[in-house]
């Protein structure tokens, strides 16, 4: 089975800060990567599929990059709507699987 | 619009049995790969089961294998998920998601319910 690895799991920014969260896969998974925003109380929403390719409707300050074993989740530019926890997913394989989470916090 | 309704979630106690549904909405079910996703109270996601938007692939994450059983009635546009042998482990919120893509078996998830909580206790 494939595990999903992110970092930082808690990460404290501002309003307008760019940020990072990197995901790894113990093996490689191609680009067969997704990002989910999950709120608190609320199901998870999806911003990224396929490593970068942004999902309609999800604003153009996330962005993804990565291949293989390795990838990014990008937030440029920090809204107060954008903090939240996020979760990289691959689906390279079955069975599916999920990072451990990331909460971006409000500095 | 897309909508994913689920019920049947409850107290349960170990060893018991329940029945989740999940009644879809606003897309043409039958033409779309569904799972379930489950998340234990303060913990992270987990996938757990997948069923072709035909019915006929199913696969299941190694901790609800042999005993979970999904399965699907594209004429009621409702999709199931039979839980038996609960262990207090499973307890969690549990999600149908949409696989985004038509007749297309990725995980990539684009609509989610809003969840209902099973809760395996004595």
């Amino acid at each position: 089975d494939i595990q999903m690895t992110q970092s930082p799991s808690t990460l404290s920014a501002s309003v307008g800060d760019r940020v990072t969260i990197t995901c790894r896969a113990s093996q490689s998974i191609s680009s067969w990567l997704a990002w989910y925003q999950q709120k608190p109380g609320k199901a998870p929403k999806l911003l990224i599929y396929k490593a970068s390719s942004l999902e309609s409707g999800v604003p153009s300050r996330f962005s993804g990059s990565g291949s293989g074993t390795e990838f990014t989740l990008t937030i440029s530019g920090l809204q107060p709507d954008d903090f939240a926890t996020y979760y990289c997913q691959q689906y390279n394989s079955y069975p599916y699987s999920f990072g451990q989470g990331t909460k971006l916090e409000i500095k | 619009q897309v909508q994913l309704v689920e019920s049947g979630g409850g107290v349960v106690q170990p060893g018991g049995s329940l029945r989740l549904s999940c009644t879809a909405s606003g897309f043409a079910f039958s033409d779309y790969g569904m799972n379930w996703v489950r998340q234990a109270p303060g913990k992270g996601l987990e996938w757990a089961a997948f069923i072709r938007y035909d019915g006929s692939s199913k696969y299941y994450a190694d901790s609800v294998k042999g005993r979970f059983t999904i399965s699907r009635d594209n004429s009621k546009n409702t999709l199931y998920l039979q839980m038996n042998s609960l262990r207090a482990e499973d307890t969690a919120v549990y999600y149908c998601a949409k696989t985004s893509f038509y007749h297309d078996s990725s995980g990539v998830f684009d609509y989610w319910g809003q969840g209902t909580l099973v809760t395996v206790s004595s």
